[in-house]
């Protein structure tokens, strides 16, 4: 089974603090992902990254940055904590391969997710 | 417009009853389509998977695409309160590293 796990579950920190989240997936999956998710929005994409060192922007990047340095890591780092980030945090992995048979790409895996309140 | 419009509930229904759940999208480019099951405070799961258009069962779900009317559906059978969970609809194009686009999701609650 794939097993992606998050550093934290709930998180507080206080308006301008730098925050990180860190995430880890034990299948060997190319892409990773960071959404969050708030009551009534869904989930939005934050970041995602399909190689080592490589990271692309998603819908709403701003305030946030990513650092993938393994592959089996992918942290999200909020260079100042605000209000309006308050939310819950969700990391994503997913194997991207060709499509073969009944298989194909870019199914996501999810972690439990972090919930963080900035104060 | 949002590219993926999903209800967001709630929707209340009795134990055994059978479930609709359903998501339009805009872009025709959409290949593959996914139902995901997010229980309170957890991550979302998983559910069920289909590529373009058909139908695909397991167990008591059934999902089903139509691309003509750019429109997917999952069927709940015998409805069970262990079922009362957010469900999200999910989709993107085929291959690369395209993003899936999720639904808002709709909240359903299965009351014994």
């Amino acid at each position: 089974d794939v097993k992606v796990t998050q550093s934290s579950r709930y998180l507080v920190k206080r308006t301008g603090e730098k925050v990180f989240l860190e995430c880890v997936q034990d299948m060997d999956h190319e892409n990773m992902f960071w959404y969050r998710q708030d009551p009534g929005l869904g989930l939005r994409l934050i970041y995602f990254s399909y190689d080592v060192k490589m990271k692309e922007k998603g819908d709403i990047p701003e305030g946030y940055s990513v650092s993938r340095e393994k592959k089996e890591r992918f942290s999200l780092i909020l260079e100042s904590a605000s209000t309006n980030q308050t939310s819950m945090y969700l990391c994503a992995s997913s194997l991207f391969k060709g499509l073969a048979g009944d298989t194909f790409t870019d199914t996501q895996y999810f972690g439990p997710g972090t919930r963080l309140t900035v104060l | 417009q949002k590219e993926v419009e999903q209800d967001p509930g709630p929707l209340s229904v009795p134990e055994g009853a059978i479930v609709s759940l359903n998501c339009t999208y805009s872009n025709s480019a959409f290949q593959y389509f996914m139902w995901y099951r997010q229980y309170s405070r957890k991550g979302p799961e998983l559910l069920m998977y289909t590529y373009s258009s058909g139908n695909k069962e397991d167990g008591r779900f059934t999902a089903q695409v139509d691309k003509s009317s750019k429109y997917i559906s999952l069927f709940i059978r015998d409805s069970q309160p262990s079922d009362s969970a957010t469900y999200l609809c999910a989709m993107g194009p085929s291959g690369g590293y395209n993003k899936l686009i999720f639904g808002a999701g709709t909240r359903l609650a299965v009351h014994p």
